[in-house]
């Protein structure tokens, strides 16, 4: 088992461009996230998905959109990159609401 | 007011220290409560899983949650180097979303 693989690890982007990071995972979880992770701040939801078919927002979705076509794949899409943007982003995923999360290695984006 | 509040530390203490790391939070339907290590650049991993109130023991490890205070404890035992790493506090309740303290430092010094 991979467990959860996001790429790319590492990104720059220029004010405005997109960009899709993508996340796959092998386990058959139901459940999947995206988190960004800022220095002092914690990990905050962007995004999540209990299921093929079913997005919602999380706590700071604005910029940001998912999809979730399969089980196994969640790509979290930046339409107009800015730099408020930049952060570590981790995708994880989980078997039920409130069981253990699995995370990613994270995708380090800058955006300059 | 913050859904979880933890001391960002950092925290160095000597191998072999006895180490207590600890979050409150101010919502009282909280009922999963488990800590994450993360390793610099790397995924958060879990260590410890805790339902309600209680005590849980995991070798070196020991989570307590006092859900009357509202206040959630990890203990390492023994503290080694290769315990230096970033702990994070997460809880939730029978909802999508899981709350994180925003992690504490932690250096266990040789």
């Amino acid at each position: 088992n991979a467990g959860v693989t996001q790429t790319p690890k590492f990104r720059i982007l220029k004010i405005g461009q997109s960009m899709t990071l993508q996340c796959t995972q092998d386990m058959n979880h139901n459940y999947m996230y995206w988190y960004r992770q800022d220095p002092g701040m914690g990990l905050k939801l962007i995004y999540y998905s209990v299921g093929a078919g079913i997005t919602d927002k999380g706590e700071v979705p604005n910029g940001y959109n998912v999809s979730r076509s399969t089980t196994e794949d969640f790509p979290l899409r930046l339409e107009l990159a800015a730099p408020s943007q930049t952060s570590v982003y981790f995708c994880a995923s989980s078997y039920g609401s409130n069981t253990e999360a699995f995370f990613g290695q994270g995708t380090r984006l800058t955006v300059v | 007011q913050k859904e979880v509040e933890q001391d960002p530390g950092p925290l160095s203490v000597p191998e072999g220290a006895i180490v207590s790391l600890n979050c409150t939070y101010s919502n009282s339907a909280f009922q999963y409560f488990m800590w994450y290590r993360q390793y610099s650049r790397k995924g958060p991993e879990l260590l410890m899983y805790t339902y309600s109130s209680g005590n849980k023991e995991d070798g070196r490890f020991t989570a307590q949650v006092d859900k009357s205070s509202k206040y959630i404890s990890l203990f390492i035992r023994d503290s080694q180097p290769s315990d230096s790493a970033t702990y994070l506090c997460a809880m939730g309740n029978t909802g999508n979303q899981f709350y994180f303290g925003t992690g504490t430092s932690l250096t266990v010094i040789p």
